[in-house]
């Protein structure tokens, strides 16, 4: 089984509809991040988390919300989806050790938005 | 000017031919420097640390200049499998909180 896991993995939704993707990780990291990429554009940070009482916004958060339920779970919303959130989006962790903090990513949610 | 700015590319080079990658990055805080390695439509991977002194896995080599705020990786004797996107990321203080940056990453393609 993978470290970070993301469901769904492709999801097709509607203009104006709700949609939560979730991402579970069993790497014990207190950090947990949601990114999302667009081809040109590269990796931007949507929001992160420290740990289960420290969220934070990032890059382009406007849209979006997110709840970190347990220290295992981050779960990203899209409130009213619209169609220029079409985008591949990422989970990722990484422990708290200052310097050398490799991120492990899930594999992805591929989501558009018609 | 962009935290974490990379070669555009794409590369496009011949099996065993030797490719190198620039990056730049504005912020003199950051701490720690990565090179990630994308495969189409997957997650990047880290691909190697980059440590002050420079250091090398393999056909793979990466150099940081912290004076200059530049990080380079010079890949060696390129195999079809290297053709990806690779992601120049730093991790520093300052407006980025403590977190990851990413480039946009640089396109190699490596032709038989």
């Amino acid at each position: 089984d993978a470290d970070v896991t993301q469901t769904p993995r492709n999801r097709i939704t509607k203009t104006g509809k709700r949609i939560m993707l979730e991402c579970s990780q069993t790497k014990g990291h207190d950090r947990m991040y949601w990114y999302r990429q667009d081809p040109g554009l590269g990796l931007r940070l949507i929001y992160y988390s420290f740990d289960v009482k420290d969220i934070n916004k990032g890059e382009i958060s406007d849209g979006y919300s997110v709840s970190r339920q347990a220290q295992a779970k981050f779960s990203l919303s899209l409130e009213s989806a619209i169609p220029n959130q079409t985008a591949l989006y990422f989970c990722a962790t990484s422990d708290s050790g200052l310097g050398r903090t490799e991120a492990f990513f899930g594999q992805g949610t591929r989501l558009t938005v018609v | 000017r962009k935290e974490v700015e990379q070669d555009p590319g794409p590369f496009n080079v011949p099996e065993g031919a030797t490719v190198a990658f620039n990056c730049t990055y504005s912020n003199s805080a950051s701490q720690s420097f990565f090179w990630y390695r994308q495969d189409c439509r997957k997650e990047p991977k880290l691909l190697m640390s980059v440590y002050s002194s420079g250091n090398e896995d393999g056909r793979f080599t990466a150099q940081l200049n912290r004076a200059s705020q530049y990080i380079s990786l010079l890949i060696r004797d390129s195999k079809l499998s290297d053709s990806a996107t690779y992601l120049c990321v730093v991790w520093g203080y300052g407006g980025s909180q403590g977190n990851l940056i990413f480039g946009k990453g640089t396109k190699l393609s490596v032709k038989p």
